[in-house]
């Protein structure tokens, strides 16, 4: 049982270039999450999904897009990357009911030079 | 604004007791969390505190005062697989979660 699984892990950005990250959950799980993580500052929401074909805009959505074609996939896109996106970014789904826990992915580090 | 403080750093012994405290103000109330994330790793889920109180879980615990707006992760037996961050989250009345910095444990022999 893989949980959620991000790709990539590591990923070095030009100031303008573009690239998405996956998010793939084999928990069947409806609710989905894209955080960023930063030093020196708790974990900010940048998108969530509560099911297939949704997305709502989180805390920080300013530079990013996201989609869910398929429930067990959630993509996060940055169109034209900038030194600001440098970051830790993790996915997160959980299951309906709620019982309040996070299944965290492994984070994507990603540099934006 | 939301806002959640707890410390930055604690350093504690390995076998003793440490409690790391978390305070909050956030618009409406729906739960507070408590998860581990060692250093390069995801965070994971400890407990969930959503009526005021103690949750105890093994050797961690967990303390919530709605009134005060506070908080403690209590953790015995310190072990040195315990050294990581705790991260402090509470649930608003939106139902999104505001997280707190973290706090870094190191446990020393």
């Amino acid at each position: 049982n893989a949980g959620v699984t991000q790709t990539p892990k590591f990923r070095v950005l030009k100031t303008g270039q573009s690239m998405t990250l996956l998010c793939a959950q084999d928990m069947n799980h409806e609710y989905m999450y894209w955080y960023r993580q930063d030093p020196g500052m708790g974990l900010r929401l940048i998108h969530y999904s509560v099911g297939e074909g949704t997305t709502a805009k989180g805390e920080v959505p300013d530079g990013y897009n996201v989609s869910r074609l398929k429930k067990q996939n959630f993509l996060l896109g940055l169109e034209s990357a900038a030194p600001s996106q440098t970051s830790v970014y993790f996915c997160a789904s959980r299951p309906p009911p709620d019982t309040g826990e996070l299944f965290f992915g492994e984070g994507s580090r990603l540099t934006v030079l | 604004g939301q806002n959640i403080d707890q410390p930055t750093e604690m350093t504690a012994t390995e076998g003793a007791i440490v409690q790391i405290n978390c305070t909050y103000q956030t618009s409406g109330f729906n739960g507070l969390f408590w998860y581990q994330q060692h250093a390069g790793e995801a965070p994971t889920f400890l407990s969930y505190n959503v009526l005021d109180g103690l949750e105890e879980k093994g050797r961690f615990s967990s303390f919530l005062s709605r009134s005060k707006g506070y908080s403690y992760l209590l953790l015995k037996e310190l072990q040195m697989k315990d050294s990581a961050s705790y991260l402090c989250a509470v649930r608003d009345s939106n139902y999104q979660l505001i997280w707190g910095a973290g706090t870094k444990l190191i446990i020393k022999p």
